[in-house]
């Protein structure tokens, strides 16, 4: 029972490339999240999105931008991807009840070459 | 902002022995408090969680236990089992869309 999808798992591009990750949560969820992990720093937030159209900042969001037309899909654009933008992508979606109804999609492993 | 510090980063222990991830935080509007099991190549998943007007919850071999004073809170599994190898990421948040989360433990458990 997969809720949250996410377009690839695996990605390798460029650098200087233009990168697109897409997300799709089918919970009708208000909110959703755009994590990095990488090893010894956990899950860092990137951006998040509360409704269609807007958009706040997480916690580095410098290389990336965010864009939610439609309230199932929310994207990550690298508008010039670097080397150390490799990393895991991890998607989140929830609904306003509360942090508990919190999933995660599987993970986009992108490498920058 | 929030920031959440955890430990160990890694821990191995025998089938069978207890395991034990402690989590502090900073920020004391903080007010939920989940636990993310991620399994090699798989997505994080929740398996438990504490409010804070909880001192301590349980379910079945894992509980949380959260200390609002000194903000820390705590990750036991007991009777561990091979199947309990994966990383842990502890986490907290508050009302605002705010939740940050621990740099993970990844356990070993040992057959």
């Amino acid at each position: 029972d997969v809720k949250v999808t996410q377009s690839s798992r695996y990605l390798v591009k460029r650098t200087g490339e233009k990168v697109f990750l897409e997300c799709v949560q089918d919970m009708d969820h208000e909110n959703m999240f755009w994590y990095r992990q990488d090893p010894g720093l956990g899950l860092r937030l990137i951006y998040f999105s509360y409704d269609v159209k807007m958009k706040e900042k997480g916690d580095i969001p410098e290389g990336y931008s965010v864009s939610r037309e439609k309230k199932e899909r929310f994207s990550l654009i690298l508008e010039s991807a670097s080397t150390n933008q490799t990393s895991m992508y991890l998607c989140a979606s929830r609904n306003d009840q509360g942090w508990e109804t919190q999933y995660f999609g599987p993970g986009t492993r992108l490498l920058v070459l | 902002g929030e920031n959440v510090e955890q430990h160990p980063s890694t821990l191995s222990v025998q089938e069978g022995d207890s395991a034990v991830i402690k989590c502090t935080y900073s920020d004391s509007a903080s007010n939920y408090f989940p636990w993310y099991k991620q399994e090699l190549g798989k997505r994080p998943q929740l398996i438990i969680d504490i409010r804070s007007n909880v001192g301590e919850k349980k379910d079945q071999r894992i509980a949380v236990t959260l200390n609002k004073t000194a903000k820390h809170f705590s990750l036991h599994i007991t009777e561990t089992q091979p199947e309990d190898s994966a990383v842990y990421f502890c986490a907290a948040g508050d009302n605002n869309n705010d939740m940050r989360f621990g740099a993970g433990t990844r356990l070993t458990v040992k057959p």
